[in-house]
Formats: C-alpha cells, sequence, structure tokens
C-alpha cells in the first residue's frame, strides 16, 4: 500500500521555467512533509520541508504547498537550473521520530 | 566534515549466502535509520536505531534481515538466506538526535544483487 505517491515518474523543463512536483499521500497522520534531491551514485540530501500547520514555505528558488483537504503537496522551483537535474522525492512523517515515508521519486530534466 | 559512509558500494551475491553491509554514521548522531529502494521504487523504511537500541524495527522485510549498532555508532545490516527480492539499493541515514524536525543525512548506498 503506497501511503506516498507521486505520480509524474519524469518531467522535462526548460531552463528558465518553472518546474513543478507533485505529490499525494493518503495517511492522515502524516504531519510533516519534507523533499529530497538525489543526484546518481549519492544519497538523496534533504531540500525544504513543510509542517503541516502552515500551508506554504519558501527557500531561495524552492517553494513547497500544502494542501491538507487534498492530502496534496507540490514543490516549484523558480527559475530551474540544469543543475536541478535530479530525482526529487517527496516524503512524509507521522510519528515523533525521523521514520519517514518515500513516495516513488520524479526525474526532473532541465533542459539549456 | 566527514559524512555517512557505506560499505561495500557494490554486493553482488548468489542466492542463498548471506550478506553484511556496513554504514557508518556522521560522529556524534544518536539516531541511525536503514532504507532500501528496490528498482522503481521508493525509498522504503527498514529499521531506526536510537542509540545501540532499535525501538522501530517495523520495515524489516523477513526474519531473515537482522541489524544492530554497536557503540552507537557503526550499524550492520545481515541478510541470511538471500533472494533475488532482495536486490535494492539499501541506504543508511544518520541524524544528531531522533527528533522528527533533526535532518538525516544520507549516505550513498550500497547496491545489492542477488543472482
Amino acid at each position: 500500500d503506497q501511503q506516498v505517491k507521486q505520480n509524474s515518474p519524469s518531467l522535462s523543463v526548460q531552463e528558465g521555467r518553472i518546474s513543478i512536483l507533485n505529490c499525494d499521500y493518503t495517511n492522515s497522520m502524516f504531519d510533516y512533509f519534507l523533499w529530497y534531491k538525489k543526484y546518481p551514485a549519492e544519497g538523496p540530501t534533504f531540500l525544504i520541508s513543510i509542517s503541516s500547520i502552515k500551508d506554504k514555505n519558501e527557500d531561495g528558488r524552492f517553494t513547497v504547498f500544502l494542501n491538507k483537504s487534498a492530502k496534496h503537496l507540490s514543490l516549484h522551483i523558480v527559475p530551474s537550473q540544469p543543475g536541478d537535474s535530479a530525482v526529487y522525492f517527496c516524503a512524509a512523517s507521522g510519528t515523533s521520530y525521523g521514520k519517514l515515508t518515500f513516495g516513488q521519486g520524479t526525474i526532473l530534466t532541465v533542459h539549456p | 566534515g566527514a559524512g555517512v559512509s557505506q560499505s561495500p558500494s557494490n554486493k553482488v551475491t548468489e542466492k542463498g549466502k548471506d550478506v553484511e553491509l556496513r554504514c557508518d554514521p556522521i560522529s556524534g548522531h544518536t539516531a541511525l535509520y536503514w532504507y532500501r529502494q528496490s528498482l522503481g521504487q521508493g525509498l522504503e523504511f527498514l529499521i531506526y536505531f536510537q542509540g545501540n537500541s532499535a525501538p522501530d524495527k517495523s520495515g524489516l522485510p523477513s526474519d531473515r534481515f537482522s541489524a544492530e549498532r554497536t557503540g552507537g555508532s557503526v550499524s550492520t545490516l545481515t541478510i541470511q538466506r538471500t533472494q533475488q527480492e532482495d536486490s535494492a539499493v539499501y541506504l543508511c541515514a544518520s541524524s544528531l538526535t531522533s527528533g522528527r524536525f533533526d535532518e538525516q543525512f544520507f549516505g550513498p548506498g550500497t547496491r545489492l544483487t542477488v543472482l
């Protein structure tokens, strides 16, 4: 049972444009959400997070939006850069410790 | 400073053999997590250590899987009698404390292939 889903396996965007990555979850106990970025042969690295008490969190070019009623979150990257090309994982937490449930990942390709 | 390291980076084994995967967390990090990523899947939680104790091992797929952590540092994930479905990338992460808002730092993973 996939509790966190990223339904788009891949996304291709032109440099300078906006990238929007989407994530859906089913478990109502999840109240903290994170995005991780992964380059080949490396471990995932933390990008940005959002608590369920907020609906938006911004950090530079990266903004995460949370729609609790729809159980949906999205990551916006503006403007997109070729160095943003990577696999992006959505993750969710519903415990007091750091156990994370991940989505399948979306491969983002930013073309120059 | 040094990040999380894992060894070996690649492991090819025959079905039925035992394997040991090692994780060296960041020095001073008390929490340690093991995940695995099978082909086309997201990262799947396996086990969580706080110090040397494992309060949550709910993600271990079967009793062929076990893990330990010694000295509050190095952790070993052991898979006995490996099966082809065990083929995956096994990732380790550590965080300063077990608090859910503490950033987890991941190692590069061990790619396990069971023939």
